[in-house]
C-alpha cells in the first residue's frame, strides 16, 4: 500500500514551458485535493476532485489546470509556468467516512518546483 | 471564510519538558479540526483528527482539545523528545470539501 505518490519529486523550468504533476493514491479515496505551500503563506488549495469526474477550483488556481484522470489520479498542470509558481506542490486525497463524519486527508510527499 | 492561525509560529524547548501548541479558527460552524506534523522536506503527516462531537483526542504522548465556542484547539506534548522536532500545522474546514491550514509552529526540542 504505497499511499499517495508523486512524480517527479524535483523540477526545474524555464519561464513559459509547461509542465504536468502526477498524482496518484491506491486508498481508493474519492477526493483528492492539490496545495501549494509557500514559506510565510502556509499551504493553500489550488484545485481539488470531490469525486471521479469532477472538479473545483481553490484558493489560488490561477495559472494551473487539473484533470481527474480516474478514481486514482489527479494531476495538475502549468500551461506557461512563471517565476511566481515556483513553489513545493503537495497532493493530498480523503476518504469519505460513513455516517457523515469527516476522515483526514493523507498527503504525498511533495514536488520541489523551480521556475527561473 | 475561515482562517487559522498559530501561535507561536517557533518554538524551542529543552528535552522532557511538556508543551502547548496553540491554534485559533475564525468560523467555529466546524464538523472538525486536525492536527499534522511536518518533517523538513517531506509531506504532512496526521496526527489527531477531533470530530466536532468530541472535546479532544489522544494519541501516546499527543491530546489535543477542541472549544467551538471559542474558536480554539490546543496540542499538548507530554514529555517532548528530539524527535518531536517538526514543524506542527492545524487544520479546519473551509466548506464541504475544503481545509484550511494555519502557518504552523516549529518545534525544536534540544537534548
Amino acid at each position: 500500500n504505497a499511499g499517495v505518490t508523486q512524480t517527479p519529486k524535483f523540477q526545474v523550468l524555464k519561464t513559459g514551458q509547461s509542465m504536468t504533476l502526477q498524482c496518484a493514491q491506491d486508498m481508493n479515496h474519492n477526493s483528492m485535493y492539490w496545495y501549494r505551500q509557500d514559506p510565510g503563506m502556509g499551504l493553500r488549495l489550488i484545485y481539488y476532485s470531490a469525486s471521479e469526474g469532477t472538479t473545483d477550483k481553490g484558493e489560488v488556481p490561477n495559472g494551473y489546470n487539473v484533470s481527474r484522470l480516474n478514481k486514482r489520479e489527479f494531476s495538475l498542470r502549468l500551461e506557461s509556468a512563471a517565476p511566481s509558481q515556483t513553489s513545493v506542490y503537495f497532493c493530498a486525497s480523503r476518504r469519505r467516512a460513513s455516517g457523515g463524519a469527516a476522515d483526514t486527508q493523507y498527503f504525498g510527499p511533495g514536488t520541489r518546483l523551480t521556475v527561473l | 471564510k475561515q482562517e487559522v492561525t498559530q501561535i507561536p509560529a517557533a518554538l524551542s524547548v529543552p528535552e522532557g519538558e511538556n508543551l502547548v501548541l496553540n491554534c485559533s479558527f475564525t468560523d467555529s460552524a466546524i464538523y472538525n479540526l486536525q492536527w499534522f506534523r511536518q518533517d523538513p522536506g517531506k509531506g504532512l503527516t496526521s496526527l489527531l483528527l477531533i470530530q466536532s462531537s468530541q472535546r479532544e483526542q489522544t494519541s501516546g504522548r499527543l491530546n489535543a482539545s477542541l472549544d467551538k465556542s471559542s474558536g480554539r484547539s490546543t496540542l499538548y506534548i507530554a514529555a517532548s523528545q528530539p524527535g518531536d522536532s517538526a514543524t506542527y500545522l492545524c487544520a479546519a474546514p473551509g466548506g464541504s470539501e475544503k481545509l484550511v491550514f494555519g502557518k504552523g509552529t516549529k518545534l525544536t526540542v534540544n537534548p
